[in-house]
């Protein structure tokens, strides 16, 4: 895995939306796909680790899916709510164990 | 359970001095790895152990860095001869195995150099 990206690089959602952001990735020498949420003054927050082609999963308000042929992932947060604010990082996983970590995507909510 | 310690918290030190950061990981966790993020950037791998080992060292800046493992448990990362681009949060996060695990990260130690 040599390029992460992730778009877009920031985001404004009203509260109470609804939004979703990408995570792509080259999809030869994969083995994980990892979601990290990172709010201010904090450390990163795992979220979720998918290995498998179209994997979902879920926690609370958020999920995420994963493509391993065509080298994508979305997070999908559902009715954003102010404490969701945060730079949420995605990271590509080969088999020399190393993360390769996407830019993040910042996302702001408006109360 | 306690998480993942880091120390010192904040350390600004003068241009060309060494520098030792520690990470203590989550009990029994095996594989510990080092991160960077310097002032607008994202996440920076620079190296990985698995127990005391490193198999991966490909991140690493330069050889004025180097670090250790022992007893499968606290990290050194060591900054010899500091440059002001050294200056970043130098972040250590743990996991239960090397891969497809989740990470869990300590709170970091910013780096000033001067």
């Amino acid at each position: 895995i040599l390029n992460v990206e992730q778009s877009p690089q920031s985001l404004h959602v009203q509260e109470g939306d609804s939004t979703n952001f990408t995570c792509s990735f080259p999809s030869s020498n994969f083995y994980a796909l990892h979601w990290y949420r990172w709010e201010t003054a904090k450390s990163p927050e795992a979220l979720f680790v998918m290995t498998l082609n179209g994997d979902e999963k879920k926690k609370g308000r958020i999920s995420a899916t994963l493509n391993t042929k065509e080298g994508y992932s979305y997070l999908y947060i559902k009715g954003s709510q102010p404490e969701d604010s945060a730079t949420y990082l995605c990271a590509g996983q080969g088999s020399n164990y190393q993360l390769i970590w996407g830019a993040g995507t910042k996302l702001i909510i408006k109360p | 359970g306690a998480g993942v310690s880091q120390s010192p918290s904040n350390k600004v030190t003068e241009k060309g001095k060494d520098v030792e950061l520690r990470c203590d990981p989550i009990s029994g966790h095996t594989a510990l790895y080092w991160y960077r993020q310097s002032l607008g950037q994202g996440l920076e791998f620079l190296i990985y152990f698995q127990g005391n080992s490193a198999p991966d060292k490909s991140g690493l800046p330069s050889d004025r860095f180097s670090a250790e493992r022992t007893g499968g448990s606290v990290s050194t990362l060591t900054i010899q001869r500091t440059q002001q681009e050294d200056s970043a949060v130098y972040l250590c996060a743990s996991s239960q195995q090397s891969r497809a695990r989740e990470q869990y990260f300590g709170p970091g130690t910013r780096l000033t150099v001067t």
